[in-house]
């Protein structure tokens, strides 16, 4: 059974950081490119980032180029995401999401961590 | 305001059928599969169609999609009351090198 699990989310004040992580098990991790996808308050699905299997691509949504950063360790298939200079807007649920059965199609999601940016 | 465009609400009676639409670009949904999620309130997001009309194992066939062109389109037949939920269009848009998702839309089962 595949499952992701994201963890590190909380309260943060803005300007701070968090580094999220995705523990993936039941699939062959390294073999798939990931995503984080954030859904603020009452709002509507946004993708943040993808990572291709072996690292070499790395892509970002505009608002958090420069400020957030996304790894991936397949050893401990695990997936991150390091982020800094925080904002009120980047309030949201974070999701990692694989992309297994198709490019750009998320086939499994984990059930998120809440992200609270404010002083 | 999203780069793929859906209408924000829809609404159908039991065993009525349903479509909703979303509207790209040249750059987006016309190059591009289109895949599409229905999210549950309080719930993570779950593939309905990939490949523009493909079901993952577990969708039941009363959910369909189509791509024409521009435009992509989720049809649900046969409504049930669970099928009650946020839905959401998504593609990859090669002018912005990245994942783009419709501003979703909700489904009312009358």
């Amino acid at each position: 059974e595949v499952q992701l699990v994201e963890s590190g989310g909380g309260l943060v004040k803005p300007g701070g950081s968090l580094r999220l992580s995705c523990a993936a098990s039941g699939f062959a991790f390294s073999g798939y490119s990931m995503n984080w996808v954030r859904q603020a308050p009452g709002k509507g699905l946004q993708w943040v980032s993808s990572i291709t299997s072996d690292s070499f691509a790395k892509y970002y949504t505009d608002s958090v180029k420069g400020r957030f950063s996304i790894s991936r360790d397949n050893a401990k298939n695990s997936l991150y995401l390091q982020m800094n200079s925080l904002r009120a807007e980047d309030t949201a649920v974070y999701y990692c999401a694989s992309e297994v059965i198709s490019n750009s199609a998320l086939d499994f999601w984990g059930p998120g961590t809440l992200v609270t940016v404010s002083s | 305001q999203s780069v793929l465009t859906q209408p924000p609400s829809a609404s159908g009676t039991p065993g009525q059928r349903v479509t909703i639409s979303c509207s790209g670009s040249s750059s987006n949904i016309g190059r591009k599969a289109v895949s599409w999620y229905q999210q549950l309130p309080g719930t993570a997001p779950k593939l309905l169609i990939y490949n523009n009309n493909q079901r993952p194992s577990g969708v039941p066939d009363r959910f369909s999609g189509s791509k024409s062109g521009t435009s992509a389109s989720l049809a649900i037949s046969g409504l049930q009351s669970e099928d009650e939920s946020d839905y959401y269009c998504s593609t990859w848009d090669d002018s912005l090198n990245g994942q783009v998702f419709g501003g979703g839309t909700k489904l009312t089962v009358l």
